[in-house]
């Protein structure tokens, strides 16, 4: 039974380039969120996926944007990159009936240059 | 304003000894409450969730506690090791299906 998978482990990219991140829930799990994880800060939630539509989202500019597929896989794409967009990003996932159980990625870490 | 506060910031101790780490929320409604285990550059691992009516929850040596009514929570580690250095996040679920509102964590180092 596959835990949540994320790629790529790590990206190195240059401000202003646009960059796609993925995430692959945990077997039977149909809910994926996104958070944003700066060295020494807990994570930071961006928005969350249910039913491919995005359903609840923080306080993160539209540069931020995301997608979900009807495999229940998501990707978190960030346009016209700034340095403070250098993070740990975490896709979690769990059961919409269930949001307690949320489940973490091993996250990817994302340079801006 | 939804708010999870953590202390202390950083905590270092002795391989053996126990630890106490802190959680203050402002979190309303209430809906449950978790402590989180990240190890550097990975993501976090739950190690207890405790909802309204549950006041302590173990898991190993790992134990916490809830007081609903002062909106205070605490994990205790006991006898450390150092495989324990690690951050340790609070995290409160507002409402059924609400996102979760994170603390900043306690980075704690267990050395030799």
């Amino acid at each position: 039974d596959a835990g949540v998978t994320q790629s790529p482990t790590h990206l190195i990219k240059t401000r202003g380039q646009q960059v796609t991140l993925r995430c692959s829930p945990k077997s039977g799990h149909d809910t994926v969120s996104w958070y944003q994880q700066a060295l020494g800060q807990g994570p930071q939630f961006i928005f969350q996926y249910y039913e491919e539509e995005e359903r609840q989202r923080g306080n993160f500019p539209d540069r931020f944007s995301g997608h979900q597929f009807p495999n229940y896989s998501s990707e978190l794409n960030v346009n016209a990159l700034l340095l403070g967009d250098s993070a740990l990003y975490l896709c979690a996932s769990s059961l919409e009936a269930a949001s307690y159980e949320q489940y973490f990625g091993p996250g990817t870490r994302l340079t801006v240059t | 304003k939804n708010q999870v506060e953590q202390s202390p910031q950083s905590l270092i101790i002795l391989e053996g000894k126990n630890c106490t780490l802190q959680c203050n929320y402002t979190v309303s409604p209430f809906s449950n409450l978790r402590w989180y285990k990240q190890d550097t550059g990975r993501g976090p691992v739950s190690l207890t969730i405790m909802t309204f009516s549950e006041n302590t929850k173990s898991n190993g040596r790992y134990t916490a506690t809830l007081d609903a009514d002062t909106k205070q929570s605490s994990l205790h580690i006991t006898a450390s090791q150092l495989s324990d250095s690690a951050s340790y996040i609070c995290v409160v679920q507002a409402n059924y299906g609400q996102n979760f509102v994170f603390g900043p964590g306690t980075r704690l180092s267990v050395l030799p």
